[in-house]
């Protein structure tokens, strides 16, 4: 059984600090999507990477994919309420089509 | 662009009853995805369609879930009789294709279902 592990589970932190989540895998990934989920919302997909070592941004999120495809972090610089929510990685390894989600990381940014 | 659009947005239901929840996905969408949410846990993938066939249904608890999308439109997930651990929300998701590296999913709202 291939599972997806995402930590930490729970992050609270004050407006205007940085954090990071990460998402890991024993099994190479061919592509890993993250997205992010409101209350009572179903995830937006903020970024797909495919390619070892890549890594995206978007504003003030940076997504990194692994050298070795099997690992993932998303980064936040400056957190904000708004970026609130259950941030929830997505693989799809090489010998499966399927697309895994990870359990999530719950963030909590106080104002 | 309308999203996918589910309903109910909660049912409340006690053990041993029926329950059904429609899903109407992006106009053009050739996939429709089903996902159970258990509190605390990532989506789980239920049952993949390709139009109005079934391309995927291997965590499909069939001796009590169904589903169907006729005509390679809606959608209806039905369980019958619910048990207390079916309490999870239900997500339908919908992508233009259903193959390739990169292809995203819209997701509904979800159906949040609780089972007394």
């Amino acid at each position: 059984t291939q599972l997806l592990e995402q930590s930490p589970q729970f992050l609270s932190i004050q407006e205007g600090e940085n954090l990071t989540v990460y998402c890991n895998s024993s099994s190479v990934f061919s592509s890993l999507q993250w997205y992010r989920q409101e209350p009572g919302e179903g995830p937006v997909l903020l970024v797909t990477v495919v390619t070892g070592g890549e890594v995206k941004k978007l504003k003030r999120l940076t997504f990194q994919f692994g050298d070795a495809r099997k690992d993932s972090s998303l980064h936040i610089t400056a957190a904000q309420p708004g970026d609130t929510g259950l941030y929830l990685c997505a693989g799809k390894w090489s010998n499966d089509y399927k697309l895994s989600f990870g359990a999530g990381t719950t963030v909590t940014v106080r104002a | 662009e309308a999203g996918v659009a589910q309903s109910p947005r909660y049912k409340i239901i006690e053990k041993r009853q029926s329950v059904a929840f429609w899903c109407n996905p992006i106009s053009g969408h050739a996939t429709l995805y089903w996902y159970q949410q258990i509190l605390g846990q990532g989506p789980k993938l239920l049952i993949q369609f390709q139009n109005n066939g079934v391309v995927d249904d291997s965590q499909l608890p069939k001796d009590r879930f169904s589903a169907e999308r006729l005509k390679g439109v809606d959608s209806t997930l039905k369980i019958q009789p619910a048990k207390l651990e079916d309490s999870a929300v239900y997500l339908c998701a919908s992508s233009l294709f259903g193959q390739g590296y990169s292809y995203e999913q819209y997701f509904g709202p979800g159906t949040r279902l609780t089972v007394t």
